[in-house]
């Protein structure tokens, strides 16, 4: 398996450029997460899908962040127009739902996006 | 709301001694609580998890972790630190409700393992 992948590895862009970030899942899991990693805030979930819907956006910053799922391989966390207080790490993971108990089931992350806006 | 709180920003522990990295958590009703690793340049690696039953949870590269629901903590242990555990390592909670799947991290402990 090769476990959950992120592209790009790295992303740097200038204020107010399009970022699009992009998310595999390990297949079979049903479960998709998008955090976001600094140093001065830690690690924060932005949004999760469950089968392809949204279901928590509560963490997401504001209006220039969207993200979507339109099957069940594939996710994109997009920021429009990028800022340079975006420059973080961001994670995709993803999760299974064994017969009802999701909650119960550990998260698997991939690598990660590391994002620098100047 | 539910919150992890990693008291130590960083854990100095000699080679071969035991290592322990803290967690107390808050959360509505019964927990489940995790432990994760992250390597430098790495995503966040599952170590062990506590969902019921016995306290003593096992993990995966020598590691345990003690669920003592008074003290409502999570500590993260291993008898004897090897230099390759050097990492950052988070504790999260996720309260044991339907509907409920968000995990709320801690701010990490780096463990820092001297030769």
């Amino acid at each position: 398996d090769a476990g959950v992948i992120q592209s790009p590895r790295h992303e740097v862009t200038e204020m107010g450029q399009e970022v699009t970030l992009r998310c595999k899942p390990i297949s079979g899991h049903d479960y998709l997460f998008w955090y976001r990693q600094t140093m001065m805030r830690g690690l924060e979930l932005l949004i999760y899908f469950n089968n392809n819907v949204p279901i928590d956006d509560s963490g997401m910053p504001e209006d220039r962040f969207s993200a979507k799922m339109p099957n069940a391989s594939f996710s994109t966390l997009k920021i429009q127009p990028s800022e340079p207080r975006d420059s973080a790490v961001y994670f995709c993971a993803s999760s299974f739902n064994l017969a009802g108990r999701g909650r119960y089931n550990e998260q698997f992350f991939g690598p990660g996006t590391r994002l620098t806006v100047l | 709301a539910q919150s992890v709180a990693q008291p130590e920003d960083q854990v100095n522990v000699a080679e071969g001694n035991p290592l322990t990295v803290k967690c107390t958590y808050s959360v509505s009703g019964n927990p489940y609580l995790f432990w994760y690793v992250q390597y430098p340049n790495r995503g966040l690696q599952f170590l062990l998890k506590y969902i019921t039953g016995d306290n003593l949870v096992k993990g995966s590269y020598g590691f345990e972790a003690e669920f003592n629901k008074s003290q409502t903590s999570f500590h993260l242990k291993k008898p004897s630190a090897l230099v390759s555990d050097s990492a950052l390592y988070f504790c999260a909670v996720r309260g044991a409700y339907y509907g409920n799947n968000r995990l709320a991290f801690g701010k990490g402990n780096q463990v820092v393992v001297i030769p």
